[in-house]
């Protein structure tokens, strides 16, 4: 029973149009996000939801929306897709730090390859 | 915001020791991880460290913490092949957690 799902796995589209990645847990977390993985394996955060609510936006441009419509799902939405977008996107969750409580360990999908032509 | 710095590659010999190093710039992480990347796969929570320790140890693993350089290790005794991996620091506090560069463990048999 995989904790943190992410479809599709492999997405290959061309330039302009428009995907979506859905992502769903079932760890009972509380937190979830979108990070971004490009060629290089650099890693950076795009979106952070606690609950619904987003906390965390770094500076994504805004053809990227994300959407939690319940705490269990975060899907990224992407218009007008650009070669730059190729990278592999992974959602994770974690339970929200708290001081003694837990470790706010990020439990990741196995991400989706985005390939932009 | 926060900065987390790693070399990017590593190679060793199987059966020796592999050290891997990260430096952090925010003072304030609660939580210092190690997380493993396989190839094709996620990345998985190897160890953390609480930022009020200095060392660590769990198994083959062990985590020293300089919080006065803001610098971290991990050193994994007895490196394996299995061992082959990206390995990422990464620093965290209250609903944030930035990730270093990842340095790429390549073992030697």
């Amino acid at each position: 029973d995989t904790a943190v799902s992410q479809t599709p796995k492999y997405l290959v589209t061309q330039m302009g149009n428009d995907k979506s990645i859905k992502c769903e847990q079932n760890l009972g977390h509380d937190t979830m996000y979108w990070y971004k993985q490009d060629s290089k394996k650099f890693l950076k955060i795009m979106f952070s939801y606690n609950n619904k609510e987003l906390i965390i936006n770094e500076t994504v441009p805004n053809r990227f929306s994300p959407k939690s419509p319940d705490k269990a799902h975060l899907n990224l939405h992407i218009n007008s897709l650009e070669l730059g977008d190729s990278a592999v996107y992974f959602c994770a969750s974690s339970q929200v730090l708290v001081a003694g409580g837990n470790t706010g360990e990020l439990f990741f999908g196995e991400g989706s390859r985005l390939t932009v032509l | 915001g926060e900065d987390v710095e790693q070399s990017l590659f590593l190679s060793v010999r199987e059966g020796d020791s592999s050290v891997i190093n990260c430096t952090y710039t925010d003072s304030s992480s609660t939580y210092l991880y190690w997380y493993k990347q396989e190839p094709g796969a996620g990345l998985q929570l190897l160890t953390y460290i609480f930022s009020n320790m200095d060392m660590k140890q769990d198994q083959r693993l062990t985590v020293l913490l300089n919080k006065k350089d803001k610098h971290l290790s991990l050193r994994i005794a007895d490196t394996q092949t299995g061992d082959s991996a990206i390995y990422f620091c990464a620093a965290g506090g209250y609903q944030k957690v930035t990730f270093g560069t990842g340095t790429k463990l390549q073992v030697i048999p």
